[in-house]
């Protein structure tokens, strides 16, 4: 079946630090790939998606580049400020039938000034 | 904010009563999900509605039930309530089947069952 690893948290780093969070899928064909992050108390919001090989997602200083031979989609920041501190949640949604995402657990980011 | 809209915010109710959870998708968008998110599951998909019908179910229990209405907002009837069901229940939007995928999601519902 579909589904996500992500390392597990809680993940703990000063502010200018550089962040990464791994992720790698299993899925039947190609699916999209997604982070997304949620904020205490709130919602979860698209960080940033990549639908094919090789593609590169960025928003706010984030990245992820769909690596299909390691099946993997890792989110990376140069450098972490205060108000990044969420959980991050790596997905993936297959082609064709539903439309439902899967997701990873969720990695918790804690960023000290 | 994402567009979409979940009321009510919280909801504690007792064991073996019945609840409903209302969701608005962002305006135009189509199709309708509902999620649930607990500490020992993490974030599971319940079922999908798009343009008022049925289209994909998940680990939805019985006692579960969903419908989305004619103006596109959607309801979750969740019954005869136990302690296992107290969760986060998201509700996320997109605007079509095809596309890039992404979904929007609602700020939820939080269910305390005592």
């Amino acid at each position: 079946g579909n589904s996500v690893t992500q390392m597990e948290g809680p993940v703990t780093l000063s502010e200018e630090a550089f962040l990464t969070i791994n992720c790698t899928y299993t899925a039947t064909g190609y699916p999209s790939l997604f982070w997304y992050v949620q904020y205490p108390g709130e919602g979860l919001q698209l960080l940033l998606k990549a639908t094919k090989a090789d593609d590169k997602g960025s928003n706010k200083g984030f990245e992820a580049t769909y690596r299909k031979e390691t099946t993997s989609f890792h989110l990376e920041k140069g450098s972490v400020q205060v108000s990044d501190s969420a959980v991050y949640f790596c997905a993936l949604r297959t082609q064709g039938g539903s439309e439902k995402l899967v997701f990873g657990k969720g990695t918790k980011l804690t960023v000290n000034p | 904010d994402s567009g979409v809209t979940q009321t009510p915010k919280h909801l504690i109710t007792a064991t073996g009563q019945r609840v409903t959870l209302r969701c608005s998708p962002r305006s135009g968008d189509l199709s309708v999900y509902w999620y649930q998110q607990s500490l020992d599951q993490g974030l599971q998909f319940l079922i999908q509605y798009y343009n008022g019908e049925e289209r994909a179910k998940g680990n939805i229990l019985e006692r579960f039930s969903a419908q989305q209405f004619p103006d596109l907002h959607s309801e979750l009837n969740l019954s005869s309530l136990e302690l296992g069901d107290s969760a986060l229940y998201f509700c996320a939007s997109s605007p079509r089947i095809a596309g890039g995928g992404e979904q929007y999601f609602g700020p939820g519902t939080r269910l305390t069952v005592t």
